[in-house]
This record gives C-alpha cells, structure tokens and sequence, in this order.
C-alpha cells in the first residue's frame, strides 16, 4: 500500500477563498507531482518538483502554485480559487533515478468551487 | 515523449483473459511502456513496464513486439474489480528535465462483465 497522503478528500468552497491542498508521502521520494483530472477526462501534469526548493511547471498551465520546503510535503495553493478550478487534484510521488521507477498516488481532491 | 494510441473500450467476460492493445510506432531505444490502471477516479495504480522483452508479474504480463511499436496488457484472468481505465504510458529513461514524467492519455475503459 502507497504511504502518500492527501487531505482534504473533499473540499466545497467559495469564490475568491484561498486553497491549500496537502500532499505528503513517508517513502523518502526524491521526486513528486501534481495532477488535474475533470470528470471523464484524462490526468494532466501541472507542477513537478525534483526535491527541496525544486518546483517546475507541468504541461497543462495552472493558476496554482506549489512550494517544496521539505521532502516528504509537496502542498498545492490556489491564491483566488474561482469555479474553472472545479477538478479532481491528484499527487504523486516516485524515485528520481535514471531507469524509471513505479509512481505512487495519493486518493486524491475532490474540489468543488461555488 | 512518444504518444499512444488506445481503443477508448473495451468489454470482457468475466473469468476470461482481457488483452488490452497499445500503439506506440514513434517509441525510441530509450523509452519504456509502461502500464497504470484508474478504478472510479481514485489515485492510478501501477500495473508493469518494460523495455523490450516481455514482462509478467502477479498482476498481469505486458507482451511488447519485437519492432517496440506496439504492445499488448493482458489481464489473465479478469474479475469485476479490474473494471477501470487502462492507461499505457511511453516514458523516456532518465532524469533531466521532464524526463521520467508521467503523461496520461485518454486510456481504455475497460468492463468486465458478469
């Protein structure tokens, strides 16, 4: 079973409030991720990070913002959050090796902006 | 990374052996196949990978061919839990950049049935 966790596992919220969404795994990886998913629809990367003070942009452009102060907590922050933020947020984690390694994600957020 | 092409569903019996196909003609020497599956949105769930031989775990076996242009997940013994979305990812070996990252596509929606 993965050690990655996320919280909340739902979220309701207004427009205009201010998200964090946490992600934090207990397996010592180098490497972690974040995903959107919208209903039916496939996963896009939208931030990495490859260990402390490392953050990079994904392929799908995104209005929030990571930070990656220690290894094990990778959070995701919507400064304004408005209803086009309305998806499914999954992080990921794995080894940062040259051969690649197995991904490990957390449940996910279900965020719901009113 | 290279891309991949899937049949967007698929059905099976349950009991029988489900055979997943996957399209990568672009693949280079450096990329890996690998397979991921996502069951009711939740966070997916690593199944195999390989290079350029076949590969088979407690889970299922990855059969590639012998040109690396496509390759083929088969599910034994299908029960009713392996209902989900089959994703089949072509990842670059290393470390630099974006490699190593994940991109999902739209994946097989696989059924099985009673």
């Amino acid at each position: 079973e993965a050690d990655i966790y996320q919280t909340p596992r739902y979220l309701v919220i207004g427009t205009g409030k201010k998200i964090t969404l946490e992600c934090s795994q207990t397996m010592g990886h180098d490497k972690m991720y974040w995903y959107q998913q919208d209903p039916g629809m496939e996963l896009h990367l939208i931030h990495y990070s490859y260990g402390v003070n490392s953050t990079e942009k994904g392929d799908l452009s995104s209005e929030s913002t990571v930070s990656r102060i220690r290894t094990e907590h990778f959070p995701l922050t919507l400064e304004s959050a408005r209803p086009s933020h309305t998806s499914q947020y999954l992080c990921a984690s794995s080894e940062w090796t040259v051969d690649v390694t197995e991904a490990f994600f957390g449940q996910g957020t279900r965020l719901t902006v009113v | 990374d290279a891309k991949t092409t899937q049949p967007p569903s698929m059905d099976c019996a349950e009991g029988r052996a489900a055979n997943l196909p996957c399209n990568h003609s672009t693949i280079s020497g450096n990329e890996y196949v690998y397979w991921y599956r996502q069951i009711h949105s939740q966070g997916p769930q690593y199944i195999i990978h390989g290079l350029k031989n076949n590969e088979t775990n407690e889970m299922a076996s990855l059969i590639i061919t012998e040109d690396r242009k496509s390759s083929t997940l088969i599910l034994p013994h299908a029960t009713l839990r392996d209902t989900a979305v089959y994703y089949c990812i072509v990842r670059v070996r290393g470390y630099g950049g974006s490699q190593g990252n994940l991109i999902f596509g739209k994946g097989t929606k696989l059924s099985v049935k009673p």
